[in-house]
């Protein structure tokens, strides 16, 4: 069954500083990837998504992720952390085809500090 | 429209109570999710539906689990004989699958169940 490992139940950088959260998927075969974003008091939604066009995605507040096969990785970035970017990150993984649920990995929580 | 909606937002029971949970998708969306998340964890998969079909139930659900979607529209979740372990936010989230395209969930707010 597909799984996806994020690294890292915290991560905390500075205002301004290089955000990489980190996450690994398992699948037998190329899978859907997402990263979802949960701020607080606030329903989750979703950042970006890999669905096997261009490698590196682009999703909304300038975040992006990159998909590499050879290290089975989706680890999400952003070049210049903001305070607002604070929330709680998901990533996801569903097989491709039509019925396939979506699952979910443990979250990692991101501080920012001014 | 208005989102997926989920109701009640909160609901304190004690221990051996039944309840029920309601949620309603965005209208012309064909997929729905049921997930459990508890503090600092992911969502966890419980069940999803494609229309009133239920495609597949989580292994790790025991019996007093059931949820319904009976004309493809809303959908209730049913927790019997609740127990301490239940207390936790149940989500519920929808999308419009179509072939294989990928599926963008659309979460509610999410039910915060507390058990006595």
């Amino acid at each position: 069954a597909q799984s996806v490992t994020q690294l890292g139940s915290h991560v905390s950088v500075s205002e301004g500083a290089l955000v990489l959260l980190r996450c690994n998927y398992s699948s037998s075969v190329p899978p859907y990837l997402f990263w979802y974003v949960q701020y607080p008091n606030q329903g989750l939604q979703l950042l970006l998504k890999y669905t096997s066009a261009a490698t590196l995605v682009k999703g909304i507040n300038g975040f992006e992720a990159e998909f590499k096969k050879s290290e089975t990785s989706f680890h999400l970035t952003k070049p210049s952390a903001h305070m607002s970017d604070a929330a709680e990150y998901f990533c996801a993984v569903s097989d491709r085809g039509s019925a396939s649920k979506i699952i979910f990995g443990s979250g990692t929580r991101l501080s920012i500090r001014p | 429209d208005t989102g997926v909606s989920q109701d009640p937002r909160h609901k304190i029971t004690k221990r051996g109570q039944n309840v029920t949970f309601r949620c309603d998708p965005i209208s012309e969306h064909n997929r729905l999710y049921w997930y459990r998340q508890t503090l600092g964890q992911g969502p966890e998969f419980l069940t999803y539906f494609q229309n009133e079909a239920q495609l597949e139930k989580s292994r790790l659900l025991s019996d007093r689990f059931s949820a319904e979607r009976p004309k493809g529209s809303f959908s209730t979740l049913e927790i019997q004989r609740t127990e301490q372990g239940d207390s936790a936010m149940y989500l519920c989230a929808s999308s419009l699958a179509v072939g294989e395209s990928y599926e963008k969930l659309f979460f509610g707010s999410g039910t915060q169940l507390s058990v006595l």
